[in-house]
């Protein structure tokens, strides 16, 4: 089983809609949780951090529960520039002192016109 | 956005030769991470360094070796590249453990 596991969609979606992703973590000693944001050929950006009491940047609300080792994003009112693959990353004291970053492959996201 | 160099951007080359991909920063952190992405599989990490000198491997570091002699400057060579090697490799930093990690644009080897 992977560490992280991610929908890779793609999800298709009209523009104005609101769209969920969920992602599901094993580590239940994760701390840190994130997502990124992927455009095409592109690196890595990080959307927003997630934490334990939920919280909101503008269109983009992200939800953790801990007990059932869960992550979400909710993303209103889409607009075309939302495409991306969106990464749901969780922290991992894998041994040693050093928490590694355990990035899921992405969920797609294609807002259509 | 962060201060993350990664060269060459693109490179391609042929089996069995030695390649150095580097990386370097401008933002005084202590940690850098080189990552590979690959299909299917999604970031994964192949060496990582907590200070000058000190590296340690990640999931993937089998046929990777990683050098650190400045802070600024983080080096992932492949002794004798293989064509399971072709990838995009994606080199990043943090302030911390665990903290948020800010990712260069990446640099995309094919190995024929």
């Amino acid at each position: 089983r992977k560490e992280v596991e991610q929908d890779p969609g793609p999800f298709n979606v009209p523009e104005g809609a609101t769209v969920a992703f969920n992602c599901t973590y094993s580590n239940s000693a994760s701390q840190s949780f994130f997502w990124y944001r992927q455009d095409c050929r592109k690196e890595p950006k990080l959307l927003m951090s997630v934490y334990s009491s939920g919280n909101e940047d503008g269109r983009f609300t992200a939800q953790l529960n801990r007990a059932s080792q869960y992550i979400s994003l909710l993303i209103r009112d889409s607009k075309l520039s939302d495409s991306a693959t969106y990464l749901c990353v969780v922290s991992s004291l894998t041994g040693g002192a050093t928490n590694k970053l355990i990035f899921g492959t992405g969920t797609l996201l294609a807002v259509q016109p | 956005d962060a201060g993350i160099t990664q060269s060459p951007r693109h490179k391609v080359t042929e089996t069995g030769t030695p390649v150095t991909l580097r990386c370097h920063q401008t933002e005084n952190h202590r940690y850098m991470y080189w990552y590979r992405q690959d299909p299917g599989h999604g970031l994964r990490l192949i060496h990582y360094s907590y200070g000058v000198k000190d590296t340690d491997k990640g999931e993937v570091s089998d046929g990777y070796s990683v050098s650190r002699s400045k802070t600024e400057d983080f080096l992932l060579t492949l002794e004798s590249a293989t064509s399971s090697q072709t990838s995009v490799y994606f080199c990043a930093i943090s302030g911390g453990s665990g903290n948020i990690q800010y990712f260069g644009a990446g640099t995309r080897l094919s190995v024929l």
